[in-house]
């Protein structure tokens, strides 16, 4: 069964600040790799995904991710973070074979400073 | 397309009384997902159909949940009798996998249980 670690539960930057947010699976075949985002007090919405190709994914809204096969990592950045950017974020991984769940992380809330 | 719709988007109801939270998925999505959100454990998978059918109910807590798939634009999450502990808010997400064993799930706006 696959699992998924974020590490930071809470982050907090200040406007133009970058940003790196961790995320480390645990699956022994393919997967697929996932960040969704969570504004306050709405659903959860695809920032970015990876299947295969190149290992730099860029998302929505200045968002970008690296899938590092041998650190079983895809950690999500952004150079320089603005206030909207306040939310919640979660790492989620899917198998590519065998079944159709997705294992999400358990988030990562991410609070900018004006 | 108007996206996941999920029905009631609060409830507030006594412990011991039924609840019923609706959804429905994005036309011509085959796969639909019941989650359960908390602070204390995150985003928990309940149960996930496709074309109607259970394929994995796991992550169901207990007899007390049950859902159901009458037809592919309408599912069912019940709770009774429902208890404080199942406070939390309930997603509803639809996928159209095309063929790919995981893609994106869209997510519905939520449901937020309380139980007094």
């Amino acid at each position: 069964a696959q699992s998924v670690s974020q590490h930071n539960h809470h982050v907090i930057l200040s406007e133009a600040a970058s940003l790196e947010l961790g995320c480390n699976y645990s699956y022994g075949g393919t997967v697929n790799l996932f960040w969704y985002v969570q504004y306050p007090g709405q659903h959860l919405q695809l920032l970015l995904k990876y299947f295969s190709g190149d290992p730099l994914v860029k998302g929505i809204k200045g968002f970008e991710a690296e899938f590092i096969k041998s650190k079983f990592s895809f950690n999500l950045r952004k150079p320089s973070v603005q206030w909207s950017d306040t939310a919640e974020y979660f790492c989620a991984v899917g198998a590519n074979f065998g079944n159709e769940k997705l294992t999400f992380g358990t988030g990562t809330r991410l609070t900018i400073i004006p | 397309d108007a996206g996941v719709i999920q029905s009631p988007r609060h409830e507030v109801t006594e412990m011991g009384q039924e609840v019923t939270l609706r959804c429905k998925p994005i036309s011509g999505h085959d796969y639909l997902f019941w989650y359960r959100q908390t602070m204390m454990r995150g985003l928990e998978l309940l149960i996930y159909f496709n074309n109607n059918v259970p394929i994995d109910d796991s992550g169901m807590p207990e007899d007390r949940f049950s859902a159901k798939m009458p037809n592919a634009s309408f599912s069912t999450l019940k709770i009774q009798p429902s208890e404080p502990r199942d406070s939390a808010v309930y997603f509803c997400a639809s996928s159209n996998l095309a063929g790919r064993h995981t893609d994106t799930q869209y997510f519905g706006p939520g449901t937020r249980l309380t139980v007094l």
